[in-house]
């Protein structure tokens, strides 16, 4: 069965550094292309950064090119995301979602359940 | 970059009613389109992909189509269970934007 699993999200200060985990099971990691996902509470899905199975590849929504990067462990079957000069408008619920494919664009067929992030003073 | 919009952003329809959701793209993305239902509380649930392929195991009332800019989500006969959000989503290269979202409940 596949599972991802998130974690690191936490209180946090402005302008302070997180982060966050997803452990994967259950399915050949390395092989997958992964996705970081977030919800602001009461708001839509924000999609935000994504690495090619191998790493070589990662591209970033505007909103956190520069703050955040994605990266990632095919020995320990884990994605990270650092979070760095957090805003309170990153406050949200971070998702990690695999891409359902091993080829090229393909939509997000699992999801974990989620890791709240809070920035706030 | 290129902008998901859906339309409408709430709807309110009776059990049994045909209801319809739009997606548009700024630019041509040909079928590169997936929905997704996220329930109070709950995980996005991909339903819908390349525009109009059923996911396995979800309920044939669902149907998607379109292609290049517009695109549509329709459920046929609207069930108590169908309360969610619904997003659509592009996702041939990058950014893999999102629409705003079309909340959906029972009149």
């Amino acid at each position: 069965e596949v599972q991802l699993v998130e974690s690191g999200g936490n209180l946090i200060q402005p302008g302070g550094s997180l982060r966050l985990s997803c452990a994967a099971s259950g399915f050949t990691f390395s092989s997958y292309s992964m996705n970081w996902v977030r919800q602001a509470p009461g708001k839509g899905l924000e999609w935000l950064s994504y690495i090619s199975s191998t790493g070589n590849t990662r591209y970033y929504a505007d909103s956190v090119k520069g703050r955040f990067t994605i990266s990632r462990d095919n020995v320990k079957n884990s994605l990270f995301l650092q979070m760095n000069s957090l805003r309170d408008e990153d406050t949200a619920v971070y998702y990690c979602a695999r891409d359902w494919s091993v080829v090229a664009d393909t939509p997000f067929d699992y999801w974990g359940q989620g890791t709240l992030v809070t920035v706030s003073s | 970059d290129i902008q998901m919009t859906q339309s409408p952003s709430s709807l309110s329809a009776s059990v049994g009613d045909r209801v319809t959701i739009t997606c548009r793209a700024s630019q041509g993305i040909s079928n590169y389109l997936a929905w997704y239902q996220q329930k109070p509380g709950k995980v996005p649930k991909l339903l819908i992909y390349a525009a109009s392929t059923l996911r396995s195991g979800v309920p044939s009332r669902f149907s998607g189509s379109g292609s290049g800019t517009d695109f549509t989500l329709t459920i046929s006969s609207l069930q108590p269970e169908d309360v969610a959000t619904y997003y659509c989503q592009k996702y041939n290269g990058a950014p893999r934007t999102f629409g705003q979202g079309t909340k959906v409940d029972i009149k």
